[in-house]
């Protein structure tokens, strides 16, 4: 069974640049959560995609988006990036929306913005 | 506001000294608590999910109990590779986003031979 995977490990960006972050779910899971790690936090979330469409979303700017294709693999773009913007991203994945499915998380991307 | 603290921040054991680590939680309606594992460099690594008070949950050296304002990981006779950040989250009674997570800060427990 494949985990989670996203890509890449690490970027370095600077101010006011955009960004795509990629993610490719654990096989037979349909459901992609975004999450934002910064340094000694715990993961705050962004928001979630369930068959395509967006299924919610947390405090994060419009300049947060993202996609889900059909295979369930899913995008997080962040534009006009901002020096706070620096932190772990995490992609999950799960099965439906029911709270009985517990998230599987990939090895997250770090971005840093000079 | 849902709310979720963890307590101590790091925690220094020696081998073979057991303890526990607290998570507790302000919401409005609790669909059910996560405990997650985290290495360094790594994405989180599910461990439990409990969903009622009285609960309780094993793994190999890891117990997670939950009451109706917290939850426990209780480590028994740790050893040196349980090493990590343990990670409590909640899920709620929220209108969209049922599967939402709302994480602590995390535990960053030591474990030293």
């Amino acid at each position: 069974e494949t985990g989670v995977t996203q890509s890449p490990t690490h970027l370095i960006k600077t101010r006011g640049q955009q960004v795509t972050l990629r993610c490719s779910s654990q096989s037979g899971h349909n459901t992609v959560s975004w999450y934002q790690q910064a340094l000694g936090q715990g993961p705050q979330f962004i928001f979630q995609y369930y068959r395509e469409e967006e299924n919610g979303r947390g405090n994060f700017p419009p300049r947060f988006s993202g996609l889900q294709f059909p295979n369930y693999s899913s995008e997080l773009n962040v534009n006009a990036l901002e020096l706070d913007d620096s932190a772990l991203y995490l992609c999950a994945s799960s099965t439906g929306t029911g709270f009985n499915q517990p998230q599987h998380f990939g090895d997250g991307t770090r971005l840093s913005i000079l | 506001e849902d709310q979720v603290t963890q307590s101590p921040e790091a925690l220094r054991l020696q081998e073979g000294e057991s303890s526990s680590l607290n998570c507790s939680y302000t919401v409005s309606g609790l669909r059910g608590l996560f405990w997650y594992r985290q290495d360094p460099g790594k994405g989180p690594e599910f461990l439990f999910t409990l969903y009622s008070a009285g609960e309780e949950k094993e793994k190999e050296r890891l117990k997670a109990t939950l009451t109706k304002k917290e939850s426990f990981l209780h480590i028994t006779a740790p050893k040196p590779e349980d090493s990590a950040t343990y990670l409590c989250a909640v899920q709620t009674f929220l209108r969209g986003a049922t599967n939402k997570l709302i994480f602590g800060t995390g535990t960053l427990l030591a474990v030293q031979p």
